[in-house]
C-alpha cells in the first residue's frame, strides 16, 4: 500500500521554482521523507531527505509540516533538465528497509 | 555521489534463452543491492533485496527459480532471467545502498530486456 500520495502532474514554466506536494498522513515517529526522480528510460536519482527539519542541497530543499504529515519539495530555478517523474517516498534509516515507489508527479517543464 | 552501473543497457533475446545482467557499484561497497522492474507508463515494482554472501529475498509474486540473484561481493550482483519469455521483456534496474543504515540507494542507469 502507497504510503505517500501525489498529485500526478504539473507543469511548471523554466526558471521558475517547482513546488511539488507530497501528503504522508500516516508517517510515524522514525521514518524519513526520500525524495527521487526518475528522468525518462534512465534509473532514478535520489535528490534529498530529511526527517522533520527542513533540508537543503544543491539540488533542492525540502520543506516538511510540523506535523510531518506533508512536505513540499521545491526546486528552486528548475530547468528543461528537471523535466521527470519525482517520487515521494518514506520509511526507516536503517536496516534492509525497502524503497516503495508510488505513481508519482510527472513534472513536466515549459520553456 | 556513488555511482552504479549496469551492464548491458540493453539486450535483445529469444525466448527461451536466458540473459544476465550485472549491477557493480564503482566507488563504494555496497552491502545491500536491490532488483527492480518497471514496465512501460508504470512504476518500479521491487522484485528482491539480495545481501552479499547470503541468499536474495524476493517479493511475493516473484519467482526465485526464474530470476536468480547472486550477490557474490561487496560491489557485483547479478540478475539472470532463466527462459526468458516476451512477457519478461522489461526495464530492469538495480540500486546499491553503502553501509547498513542511510536510506539513500544509489540507482543503476537499467537494463532495457526485450524478449522475442
Amino acid at each position: 500500500d502507497a504510503k505517500t500520495t501525489q498529485p500526478p502532474s504539473m507543469d511548471c514554466a523554466e526558471g521558475r521554482a517547482a513546488n511539488l506536494p507530497c501528503n504522508h498522513s500516516t508517517i510515524s515517529g522514525n521514518e524519513y521523507v526520500y525524495w527521487y526522480r526518475q528522468i525518462h528510460s534512465q534509473g532514478p536519482q535520489y535528490i534529498i531527505h530529511g526527517l522533520k527539519n527542513n533540508e537543503t542541497n544543491e539540488m533542492a530543499s525540502l520543506i516538511i509540516t510540523e506535523d510531518r504529515k506533508s512536505s513540499t519539495l521545491i526546486l528552486p530555478h528548475a530547468t528543461l533538465r528537471d523535466t521527470a517523474v519525482y517520487y515521494c517516498i518514506v520509511g526507516r534509516n536503517f536496516g534492509n528497509e525497502k524503497l516503495t515507489f508510488g505513481t508519482g508527479t510527472r513534472l513536466t517543464i515549459i520553456p | 555521489g556513488a555511482v552504479v552501473s549496469q551492464h548491458p543497457s540493453r539486450v535483445i533475446c529469444k525466448s527461451g534463452t536466458s540473459v544476465k545482467i550485472e549491477c557493480r557499484s564503482l566507488d563504494f561497497q555496497a552491502t545491500t543491492m536491490f532488483w527492480y522492474r518497471q514496465f512501460p507508463k508504470k512504476s518500479l515494482m521491487l522484485m528482491a533485496t539480495s545481501n552479499e554472501g547470503s541468499k536474495a529475498t524476493y517479493e511475493q509474486g516473484v519467482e526465485k527459480d526464474k530470476f536468480l540473484i547472486n550477490h557474490a561481493s561487496l560491489t557485483l550482483s547479478t540478475l539472470t532471467v532463466t527462459s526468458a519469455h516476451p512477457e519478461d521483456s522489461s526495464f530492469y534496474i538495480c540500486s546499491a545502498r553503502p553501509g547498513l543504515e542511510g536510506y539513500e540507494q544509489y540507482f543503476g542507469p537499467g537494463t532495457r530486456l526485450t524478449v522475442t
